[in-house]
């Protein structure tokens, strides 16, 4: 079944403690992204990655950390978590041909104390 | 960035009747795009329609398409309470070949 999965789906952390949201696409897409989604602020871009060891900053890219070493993973590493990254995130990758349909995954819950 | 928005961001209908969805957006566009996202999950793909595409149906989905006014509407027909979700637009692509994404409709469909 095609699919992105995300882990953890739910994490409750404290400010400051170092924490990775894995991704992974089993769809050979060579296109990834990251959003998270708040309240009445709808869908905003944290990263995307047009294809492996390539990754450009979205509209709030500020705290986030990502990496592509391989197609298929495209994880979130939030280097010291702030009560302001307190989110719910989603995963989803495409394919590199218009009309460039996305897939997300189930999200991930996020509160940092 | 946000481009396209959605309108009205808040639907209560009663089960059975029609609902409508607008979207709005600034710059050319090859494609826009529906999804809907059920309460805290991911987003699922409803439906595509092309810049030189004027109506497209699936289903109880009808999506119309004016680029001279630079809009776009999602009428789901015979609302079901299933069809309780967010919905949102996604235009495209910017010079970044990113899909811009609009803030979404949520829609109540009382029983």
């Amino acid at each position: 079944e095609a699919q992105v999965t995300q882990n953890p789906r739910y994490l409750i952390t404290v400010t400051g403690k170092k924490l990775t949201v894995t991704c992974s696409q089993n769809m050979n897409h060579e296109y990834m992204s990251w959003y998270r989604q708040d309240p009445g602020l709808g869908l905003r871009q944290i990263y995307y990655s047009m294809n492996v060891e390539v990754t450009d900053k979205g509209d709030v890219p500020e705290g986030y950390k990502v990496s592509r070493k391989e197609k298929r993973n495209f994880p979130l590493i939030l280097e010291s978590p702030s009560p302001n990254q307190t989110s719910l995130y989603f995963c989803a990758s495409r394919g590199s041909r218009l009309p460039y349909t996305q897939y997300f995954g189930p999200g991930t819950r996020l509160t940092v104390l | 960035s946000q481009q396209g928005e959605e309108d009205p961001q808040a639907l209560s209908i009663q089960e059975g009747e029609n609902a409508t969805m607008n979207c709005s957006y600034k710059t050319s566009i090859n494609n826009l795009q529906w999804y809907r996202q059920n309460s805290g999950r991911g987003l699922v793909h409803l439906i595509l329609i092309r810049s030189n595409e004027r109506e497209k149906h699936s289903g109880r989905l009808r999506v119309t398409l004016d680029t001279s006014k630079k809009s776009s509407s999602l009428l789901i027909t015979a609302s079901r309470a299933a069809d309780t979700a967010s919905y949102f637009c996604a235009t495209g692509p910017d010079s970044n070949y990113q899909l811009i994404w609009g803030a979404g409709t949520k829609l109540i469909i009382k029983p």
